[in-house]
């Protein structure tokens, strides 16, 4: 159990058009899910707190206009990154928690390259 | 702000014992936990501590001082899959919010 699921793994596209990320929970709700960002080499950052039904939480630093979060039901947050630029370009990863558990359920990732 | 150092490489011989040290700086703390994390790879849960004290899984044992805010993972019998990266990750403010350490980046060596 506690599955999260992130897709697409891996995207191209070019700079100024948007990509979608989905980030589900298949086999427990998620009120609650977070969205990171890593360069290579670095530790993860994160970004927002995505709250089912209502506003994310953005971390200082983060343009929230250009990252945009919506967590329509309790299996499914999706990371939008609008207008992207090559310095977008980074691995990006969900968690969700499941619960009172102390552990934190990431996604598989999302290779994003900007062209 | 909330701030995890930790070594950012270690190297150890296949088979010996390596300790990777961390020490932060968070508000509204709950424990800490570690995470593996291969390269291209998602973070792997590997153990949290709550309270004070050695928490042992296997090979791996997590150690927390709170008074101390210091924190480290134990990795004995050392393998080579092994080598990854290895974060603290501080758990705080509900809802699982984790805040990851600067990571360290251990190579195991024949």
């Amino acid at each position: 159990g506690a599955v999260v699921s992130q897709h697409p793994s891996r995207v191209i596209c070019k700079s100024g058009t948007s990509v979608k990320i989905e980030c589900r929970s298949l086999d427990f709700q998620a009120t609650t899910m977070f969205w990171y960002r890593q360069f290579p080499k670095q530790s993860l950052m994160l970004m927002a707190t995505s709250n089912e039904g209502s506003k994310a939480t953005y971390e200082q630093g983060v343009e929230k206009d250009k990252f945009l979060i919506n967590h329509a039901s309790l299996t499914l947050s999706t990371l939008t990154v609008t207008s992207a630029h090559p310095e977008d370009s980074s691995f990006y990863i969900c968690s969700a928690g499941r619960g009172s558990d102390t552990e934190a359920f990431f996604g598989q990732g999302t290779r994003l390259t900007v062209v | 702000g909330q701030s995890l150092e930790q070594p950012s490489e270690v190297t150890a011989v296949e088979g010996a014992i390596v300790q990777i040290n961390c020490t932060y700086q968070t508000s509204g703390f709950y424990g800490l936990s570690w995470y593996q994390q291969h390269d291209g790879g998602a973070p792997t849960f590997l153990s949290y501590n709550a309270l004070d004290g050695l928490e042992e899984t296997g090979r791996f044992s997590s150690f927390l001082s709170r008074s101390d805010s210091y924190g480290y993972l134990l990795l004995q019998e050392l393998q080579m899959k092994d080598s990854a990266s290895y974060f603290c990750a501080a758990l705080s403010g509900g809802y699982q919010k984790v805040t990851f350490g600067t990571g360290t980046k251990l190579q195991v060596i024949p």
